[in-house]
């Protein structure tokens, strides 16, 4: 959706880097969200934001952390990168009338030599 | 790089056949089901969802049925095109705010 956008859309970086990964939108949405996808285990929750204040974990925070710099900006940041957090990473937001739903950027692939 | 549809269950459907793609659900408290799209190289794309005071809500060539009393969800897709290759997720709003949680995808490849 050209509407959520991130990048970079592709990453290498060596272990013990430090990496940010950046999502904007112009969509309006209040809540924005990172997940990271891994082959045959779906989508995963790292972090959510509500509104610019608001930050909360999700299932696996541990070695993310993420900043909400205005309400269509939500960054990622990897503090020092290691193997396994080799992923595809997809930004989302939601808002509006039909706040379930979920809207997804194009996704960034990083990988962690 | 890896396909995420690597290691997922596969459903193999000829070109103008009904598809059924299914899943089972966690959480009886889940109010909300939502379907997703995603086809290679690209982000998951909103498909159809379902309010849990609904078993069946149609769109364009797709409905999704809801069975409460088994947490099954199932997606059916009519006269599969080739464009409907894809992973198919279903997802659950188990949380009451908006936050959803993903089945692990199901990979729809449509013979031409």
């Amino acid at each position: 959706d050209a509407d959520v956008t991130q990048t970079p859309r592709n990453r290498i970086t060596k272990t013990g880097k430090r990496i940010m990964l950046e999502c904007s939108q112009t969509k309006g949405h209040d809540r924005m969200y990172w997940y990271r996808q891994d082959p045959g285990l779906g989508l995963r929750l790292i972090y959510y934001s509500f509104d610019v204040k608001d930050i909360n974990k999700g299932e696996i925070s541990d070695g993310y952390s993420v900043s909400r710099q205005a309400q269509a900006k939500f960054s990622l940041s990897l503090e020092s990168a290691i193997p396994n957090q080799t992923a595809l990473y997809f930004c989302a937001t939601s808002g509006g009338p039909s706040y379930n739903e979920q809207f997804f950027g194009p996704g960034t692939r990083l990988t962690v030599l | 790089g890896e396909s995420v549809g690597l290691h997922l269950p596969t459903l193999s459907v000829q070109e103008g056949d009904n598809s059924i793609i299914n899943c089972a659900y966690s959480n009886s408290a889940s109010d909300y089901f939502i379907w997703y799209k995603q086809e290679s190289g690209k982000g998951p794309q909103f498909i159809i969802d379902i309010r849990s005071n609904m078993d069946k809500r149609q769109g364009q060539r797709v409905t999704v049925l809801l069975n409460k009393t088994v947490k099954h969800l199932s997606l059916q897709i009519a006269a599969t095109q080739p464009g409907d290759s894809a992973v198919y997720f279903c997802a659950e709003s188990p949380y009451g705010n908006n936050r959803l949680a993903f089945g692990k995808g199901n990979q729809v490849v449509v013979i031409p």
